[in-house]
């Protein structure tokens, strides 16, 4: 079974417009991190947030946010005003406390903002 | 500046040829890692080392082969034995090695992208 499931495969947005990643994980563990990273073109996966398992707070990063929620398992990050530059491939991963070193990672969203 | 870096960006091999991707991280991390893409899929593990002198498979090892004998590299070889290996790979390191309680998540480095001819 799939750890982190990320539906949608591929989103097009015209710039300005808010769009929202969605990433559903599973697991057993009590402890665990979620991350999100993007990559762009280029091919190098850039680090964008880490969240534990016992911090819900939703964070806020300029245009970039996350919603935290364990009662339905997701880790949703949102672009607000999306720009031209956003557009890339998002991966949403997990790493339980079993392995840490382990990483499980979504398929990825492509996102394509438009001018 | 500290980073990884891995290269060639560019491979090309032979059918029935092995072939060695370099990757050297200079920002003493423990852990290193090595993964594979394929078009629209999902990162898959293919080897990952803890310490120096010690690495475990991860889920699709099998065609490919690794070694840890410096803390800053980690080679990873594509054999023959390899049927598709036509894919990006991606090297990646982390702070934490086995003794780690805090994940700080991966730094990766550019991806090196393997064609067969």
């Amino acid at each position: 079974a799939q750890k982190v499931t990320q539906a949608q495969t591929e989103i097009s947005v015209v710039e300005k417009e808010d769009v929202t990643l969605d990433c559903v994980y599973e697991t057993r563990d009590t402890t665990y991190y979620l991350f999100w990273y993007k990559q762009p073109p280029s091919g190098e996966l850039v680090f964008l947030i880490r969240r534990n398992s016992f911090d819900e707070q939703n964070e806020i990063s300029g245009r970039y946010s996350w919603n935290f929620q364990k009662s339905t398992s997701s880790f949703n990050f949102t672009i607000t005003a999306s720009q031209v530059v956003d557009s890339a491939v998002y991966f949403c991963a997990l790493s339980e406390s079993r392995n840490f070193n382990k990483f499980y990672f979504g398929s990825g969203t492509k996102l394509n903002v438009k001018p | 500046d500290g980073g990884i870096t891995q290269s060639p960006k560019y491979l090309f091999r032979k059918e029935g040829q092995n072939v060695t991707l370099s990757c050297e991280q200079n920002l003493n991390h423990d852990a290193m890692y090595w993964y594979r893409q394929d078009p629209g899929q999902g990162l898959r593990l293919i080897y990952y080392s803890q310490i120096v002198n010690d690495f475990q498979k991860g889920d699709i090892a099998e065609g490919y082969s690794v070694s840890r004998e410096k803390k800053e590299s980690f080679p990873l070889t594509v054999t023959s034995a390899q049927k598709n290996p036509t894919a990006f790979y991606l090297c990646a390191s982390s702070i934490g090695g086995a003794a780690s309680a805090t994940n700080y998540g991966y730094t990766f480095g550019s991806g090196t992208r393997l064609t067969v001819v």
